[in-house]
């Protein structure tokens, strides 16, 4: 079944910083990848999706992520955070036809 | 268009008591979803419903958890008993269908405390 991994639990950057969200996913013929932004006290909104064609998704909020297939990554930057990018962060796959399976989220804290 | 809705949006209750959520998904969307989000982890799939006919549920804990959707349209999700590693975030999100085409609309969460 495909699965994700997220490999930093928390990653800490000083304001107008540049940032990287790290996923790695497990390999398979097709994958359909998935970034989901959760503020406190909130659902999740989806902030960009990866389907086919071009392996640079851009999202809301300038972010952006790269689909690299021979390292089965899916990274998440952003050139330069705002306080307001204060959030956990999810990268998730489908499985099966219709559900999505999520990391274990990445608290991204931004310090002034 | 009106999101997700769930109520409430908090609860706290001692173990061994009995707890329901309800979940309105936006107005069409076939496929409803209840996840379980435990502090520090990712949301996990608790059962999907396409209309009011059960799609997924092999990670609900039959046991004491149970939900349905009646008419396809709302959703209660009940635990009883409740333990206290049942304390999570519960999720509702809906899509009109075509996960790949329109994505999950989640809703703001229900947060139960069991003490």
């Amino acid at each position: 079944a495909q699965s994700v991994t997220q490999l930093d639990s928390q990653v800490p950057v000083f304001e107008e910083a540049p940032v990287e969200l790290r996923c790695n996913y497990s390999s398979s013929v097709s994958v359909y990848l998935f970034w989901y932004v959760q503020y406190p006290n909130q659902g999740l909104q989806l902030l960009l999706k990866y389907l086919s064609g071009s392996t640079l998704v851009k999202g809301i909020n300038g972010f952006e992520a790269e689909f690299n297939k021979s390292q089965t990554s899916f990274h998440l930057r952003k050139p330069s955070v705002h306080i307001s990018d204060t959030a956990e962060y999810f990268c998730a796959v489908i499985q099966g036809a219709q559900k999505l399976v999520f990391g274990q989220g990445t608290r991204l804290t931004i310090n002034p | 268009e009106a999101g997700v809705a769930q109520s409430p949006r908090y609860k706290i209750i001692e173990k061994r008591q009995s707890v329901a959520f309800w979940c309105n998904p936006i107005s069409g969307h076939a496929t409803l979803y209840w996840y379980q989000q435990i502090l520090g982890q990712g949301p996990k799939l608790l059962i999907q419903f396409q209309n009011n006919g059960v799609v997924d549920d092999s990670q609900l804990p039959k046991d004491r958890f149970s939900a349905e959707r009646l008419k396809g349209v709302d959703s209660t999700l009940k635990i009883q008993p409740a333990k206290l590693e049942d304390s999570a975030v519960y999720l509702c999100a809906s899509s009109p269908g075509g996960l790949l085409n329109y994505g999950y609309t989640f809703g703001s969460g229900t947060r139960l405390t069991v003490v």
